[in-house]
């Protein structure tokens, strides 16, 4: 069974504000990735991490920003939310090594609304 | 370009039919490839994968997969449907965890 934590599960929130969805895993997993999930959409990876210390962005441009100061947790910030980033949000982990060849572990996500 | 293509937006199944779910990719070389499950309100969970060798796999749950690479495709199978299998499915398909291209799902409803 996976163990990887998503809070909060859901968030109604205004125009403006700041707000950080929280990611952790306890399988101590050096690889770290962030999802967004919209609608009869394919899933667009916005932010990995190799390891503490590491972080890259995905192939989906994304306003938000990550850091990973300790194995377990991967928080992803955003400054200012908008409208447009009303979606799902998947946290997800790995093994390193061996290309992807080890599989991913999902949290149950975030879906966030911004008003 | 990478991409999955999963033709089937929405499908319907009575309770003890075969299922078969569409995949067709786009890569530059063989990638691997998988399958998951998502249940309403989780996360998604790996189903099967293949890397090489047999092109017939077996999964969890009784679910199956054979990649075709003539036809550039990865169906998913299941010989009797249960209640529990309604969620939505998703094809992937990348050489590293980074690059992964996923499918927009397709919805599985099953009939009493």
């Amino acid at each position: 069974e996976a163990d990887i934590y998503q809070t909060p599960r859901y968030l109604v929130i205004g125009t403006g504000k700041k707000i950080t969805l929280e990611c952790s895993q306890t399988m101590g997993h050096d690889k770290m990735y962030w999802y967004q999930q919209d609608p009869g959409m394919e899933l667009h990876l916005i932010h990995y991490s190799y390891g503490v210390n590491s972080t890259e962005k995905g192939d989906l441009s994304s306003e938000s920003t990550v850091s990973r100061i300790r194995t377990e947790h991967f928080p992803l910030t955003l400054e200012s939310a908008r409208p447009s980033h009303t979606s799902q949000y998947l946290c997800a982990s790995s093994e390193f090594g061996g290309g992807a060849s080890y599989e991913q572990y999902f949290g149950p996500g975030t879906r966030l609304t911004v008003t | 370009a990478q991409s999955v293509t999963q033709p089937d937006i929405h499908i319907t199944v009575s309770e003890g039919a075969s299922l078969e779910l569409r995949c067709n990719y786009s890569y530059g070389a063989t990638p691997y490839l998988f399958w998951y499950v998502q249940s309403p309100g989780q996360g998604l969970q790996l189903l099967l994968k293949y890397f090489s060798g047999d092109t017939l796999v077996q999964g969890i749950k009784g679910f199956e997969a054979e990649f075709k690479r003539s036809q550039s495709s990865f169906n998913l199978r299941k010989p009797s449907v249960h209640w529990s299998d309604a969620a939505e499915y998703f094809c992937a398909v990348g050489r590293n965890n980074n690059d992964m291209r996923f499918g927009a799902g397709t919805r599985l409803t099953v009939k009493p």
